[in-house]
């Protein structure tokens, strides 16, 4: 089993449309977790931190079930701009480990 | 991204050659990692250094690879007799903690 798992893609919606990203991941004793964006040809950069409560950030909402090991990422309104690849992060000891990414596409 | 450079941004390299990637963090940071990024696939963990801890290398794909930080600061990964599988783009990343961590624009390795 992969440490991280992620859905591909792509996920092809329309502007405005709400689209929910998942996320398993295998170490139970990971302690931190993160979505990352990483648009085409370029760095990953940090989006959003995942807490066990949850959290939202403008029109993103993250969750953690730890019970689960299971991770999601909720974008609302999409907008054009957020077509990119969408990085789910977990922490094993001192390393993060990143899935592949899920692809997002975002048409007008 | 802001704080790190890397060296060179490309580098086209001939099967067999040597080569080495540098890292340059802007400020002083403790914690460094090398990852690097195969067409199509997730990133990969290579390397990491902490302070004067010996480093984790337990990333690193084969004995041709290595990695030196000196100083606590400028970090070079060294990659011999390359091999085409060998080509990625290898990304160096700082401080990993509550706000994840601030990667490097990246080497685009070509192996030819």
């Amino acid at each position: 089993r992969k440490e991280v798992e992620q859905d591909p893609g792509p996920f092809n919606v329309p502007e405005g449309a709400t689209v929910a990203f998942n996320c398993t991941y295998s170490n139970s004793a990971s302690q931190s977790f993160f979505w990352y964006r990483q648009d085409c040809r370029k760095e990953p950069k940090l989006l959003m931190s995942v807490y066990s409560s949850g959290n939202e950030d403008g029109r993103f909402t993250a969750q953690l079930n730890r019970a689960s090991q299971y991770i999601s990422l909720l974008i609302r309104d999409s907008k054009l701009s957020d077509s990119a690849t969408y990085l789910c992060v977990v922490n094993r000891r001192t390393a993060l480990i990143f899935g592949k990414g899920t692809t997002l596409s975002v048409s007008s | 991204g802001a704080g790190v450079s890397q060296s060179p941004s490309n580098k086209v390299t001939e099967k067999g050659k040597d080569v080495e990637l540098r890292c340059d963090p802007i400020s002083g940071h403790t914690a460094l990692y090398w990852y690097r990024q195969s067409l199509g696939q997730g990133l990969e963990f290579l390397i990491y250094f902490q302070g004067n801890s010996a480093p984790d290398k337990s990333g690193l794909p084969s004995d041709r690879f290595s990695a030196e930080r000196t100083g606590g600061s400028v970090s070079t990964l060294t990659i011999q007799r390359t091999q085409q599988e060998d080509s990625a783009v290898y990304l160096c990343a700082l401080d990993p903690g509550d706000y994840g961590y601030t990667f490097g624009s990246g080497t685009r390795l070509t192996v030819v």
